[in-house]
């Protein structure tokens, strides 16, 4: 059975802190990497797709690394913000086939 | 910026109705899949269609469950006899290709309630 873990389940932070959470996924037959920000009542919106071992990937505040080998990537958030409140979803992607399996994600909080 | 549209937002549905959930894929993208997501339970893959027939299914996806692309602009997914365990925010998801650097792009999902 292949699994995807998120780690923390939640985060809650003040302004201006900077932050980081973990999804780790099987080392084995990896293919793509997929983060996704998703607030409530909204669509996950796309953030990166990771392939290559070793990417780095940056948007705006927002940075997400790639580790194939031992299978994790962290996504770092600079000076985080209020809107930056939503739940970040990792999806792991094995072969070429659409089949997304996703982590539970983490909730980010960012108090004013 | 184009986006995926999923109607209704909120369906209620009696145990053993039939029930079709409807989706506007992006225009020019040609690969769609349905996930859905239990309270409280991960996002899990239901099905993915390409050129009018369907390429991989999960083992939730079984014979009440089927998916349709009826004209060039809707993909549906018809659930045909609901359980209570059916409950769930229901996404659909559309990808131009499926190269190794494409991303998912997902509608609001609808979430289905079944009494």
């Amino acid at each position: 059975i292949l699994n995807v873990e998120q780690s923390p389940q939640s985060l809650h932070v003040q302004e201006g802190d900077s932050t980081n959470f973990t999804c780790s996924f099987p080392s084995s037959n990896f293919y793509a990497l997929h983060w996704y920000r998703w607030e409530t009542a909204k669509s996950p919106e796309a953030l990166f797709v990771m392939t290559l071992n070793g990417d780095e990937k940056k948007k705006g505040r927002i940075s997400a690394t790639l580790n194939t080998k031992e299978g994790y990537s962290y996504l770092y958030i600079k000076g985080s913000q209020p809107e930056d409140s939503a739940t970040y979803l990792c999806a792991f992607k094995r072969n070429q086939g659409g089949k997304l399996i996703f982590g539970q994600g983490t909730e980010l909080s960012v108090k004013p | 910026e184009p986006e995926v549209t999923q109607t209704p937002s909120h369906q209620v549905t009696q145990m053993g109705q039939e029930v079709i959930l409807r989706c506007v894929p992006i225009s020019n993208h040609l690969y769609f899949y349905w996930y859905r997501q239990i309270l409280g339970q991960k996002v899990e893959f239901l099905v993915s269609f390409y050129n009018n027939e369907i390429s991989e299914k999960s083992e939730i996806f079984d014979d009440q469950f089927s998916v349709e692309r009826p004209d060039g602009s809707n993909f549906t997914l018809k659930i045909r006899s609901t359980k209570l365990e059916d409950s769930a925010m229901y996404f659909c998801a559309s990808s131009e290709m499926q190269g190794r650097n494409q991303p998912q792009h997902f509608g609001d999902g609808t979430r289905l309630s079944i009494l």
